[in-house]
């Protein structure tokens, strides 16, 4: 069964406090790994996908990574609009169309 | 504007009463899906439809039924609700596959 495991399961960092997110992961075969962001009462937003090992993509102070186990999402000096919960979902190979989210990371940033 | 519209955004009703949640999406997606979101688990898929003819069932099916007659439109139908299926419920799109979905704004769900 396709598992994604996220930690810690809530952060609160200061403002321009770096820190990364963790994302682990169990699928058999991995087709794409995403991040998206959910603010309060709204609906996730995309932020990045991520398909092999060793790759890297970039969004303002957020940077996303990928090994062939997990996925980090680093945050570089946050600003308290940064807060929010972060998602991470996998699609394993196979056929399927189907996507596994993780339960979510919430992050809040103090000014 | 591009965007996934979803109604009602709240409903109250009553153990076994039909009802249908609308989705819509104004982007020419193939790809649409039904996800409940509930506290300590997550966003769970219900269902998901990769074209107009093929739809398939997520991690979380049961008690559930969508229908996919044109590629703008993929209502969630709960035939005979119950209280477990309380939960905040959102729609998403995507232009194909589940990458780079739009998710609409949620529907809140009470069942008595």
């Amino acid at each position: 069964e396709d598992q994604v495991t996220q930690s810690p399961e809530a952060l609160r960092l200061q403002e321009g406090e770096s820190s990364s997110l963790n994302c682990s992961y169990t699928v058999s075969g991995l087709r794409g790994l995403f991040w998206y962001r959910q603010d309060p009462g709204k609906g996730p937003e995309f932020l990045f996908t991520l398909y092999s090992a060793g790759e890297e993509k970039e969004k303002e102070r957020l940077k996303a990574t990928l090994t062939k186990k997990e996925s980090f999402l680093h945050i570089t000096a946050p600003k308290p609009e940064d807060s929010a919960t972060y998602l991470c979902a996998v699609q394993a190979q196979g056929g399927s169309e189907k996507l596994v989210f993780g339960k979510g990371m919430k992050l809040t940033v103090n000014p | 504007e591009a965007q996934v519209t979803q109604n009602p955004r709240y409903l109250i009703t009553v153990t076994g009463k039909k009802l249908t949640v609308t989705c819509s999406q104004n982007m020419n997606h193939e790809y649409m899906s039904w996800y409940r979101q509930d506290p300590g688990l997550g966003l769970r898929q219900i269902y998901y439809s990769m074209n107009v003819e093929v739809t398939d069932k997520g991690d979380v099916p049961e008690g559930y039924k969508v229908s996919r007659k044109e590629k703008r439109n993929f209502p969630l139908i709960l035939e005979s609700p119950s209280p477990n299926q309380t939960s905040l419920y959102f729609c998403a799109s995507s232009k194909q596959g589940p990458y780079e979905q739009y998710f609409g704004p949620g529907t809140r769900l009470t069942v008595t």
